[in-house]
């Protein structure tokens, strides 16, 4: 199976600008988490998407939000960027029924806001 | 809110065990997890156990949970240069929702 894969990899915008950034998870897998990385505040979780449905969501600004299709790819959108908002940002992969399942993570979009 | 803690760095030689150790808060954690993060890359998911197991071995891995102490180490076998990466252990809370240690760097000396 194709792993988890996340577009683009590598992005630059500038502060007032707004960024989508794309996942596809692992065929069959119905979950797709999203998570920020930065060095100073760590990993943080952003959201989770289940069949199309945000099922729990991290302490972000509404600035920061998300979707998912119904072939189980999801996107998130970051409006008016902020330089604070350069990170990576990764999104995970599960099968989604109940808690405790494998989640599987892509390899990232790295965003500099300058 | 919840607290993964994790030492920040260790330091092996090559061929010797690596023992990283984590500490949780929430108790109706019901999986944990270690994930493996090389320079630039995304999280590898290592090894995870249930909350009602006290060891999981995997080949060089072996985690061990002390629930009553809410406490969590990954320890590795025969460590290699490979194995220098930083390392970090999660609590699933809810739905699919991790909350993250702060990670361990782990340097391995040839």
């Amino acid at each position: 199976k194709a792993g988890v894969t996340q577009t683009p990899r590598y992005l630059i915008k500038t502060r007032g600008q707004q960024v989508t950034l794309s996942c596809s998870p692992i065929s069959g897998h119905r979950s797709v988490s999203w998570y920020q990385q930065t060095p100073g505040q760590g990993l943080q979780f952003l959201f989770e998407y289940f069949s199309e449905t945000q099922r729990n969501k991290g302490n972000f600004p509404g600035r920061f939000s998300g979707r998912q299709f119904s072939n189980s790819r999801s996107e998130m959108n970051v409006s008016t960027l902020e330089l604070g908002d350069s990170a990576l940002y990764l999104c995970a992969s599960s099968p989604g029924q109940g808690r405790g399942n494998e989640q599987f993570f892509g390899p990232g979009t790295r965003l500099t806001v300058l | 809110g919840e607290d993964v803690e994790q030492s920040l760095f260790l330091s092996v030689r090559e061929g010797d065990s690596s023992v990283i150790n984590c500490t949780y808060t929430d108790s109706s954690s019901t999986y944990l997890y270690w994930y493996k993060q090389e320079p630039g890359a995304g999280l590898q998911l290592l090894t995870y156990i249930f909350s009602n197991m006290d060891m999981k071995q995997d080949q060089r891995l072996t985690v061990l949970l002390n629930k009553k102490d809410k406490h969590l180490s990954l320890r590795i076998a025969d460590t290699q240069t490979g194995d220098s990466a930083i390392y970090f252990c999660a609590e699933n809370n809810a739905g699919n929702m991790l909350t993250f240690g702060g990670g361990t760097r782990l340097m391995v000396k040839p």
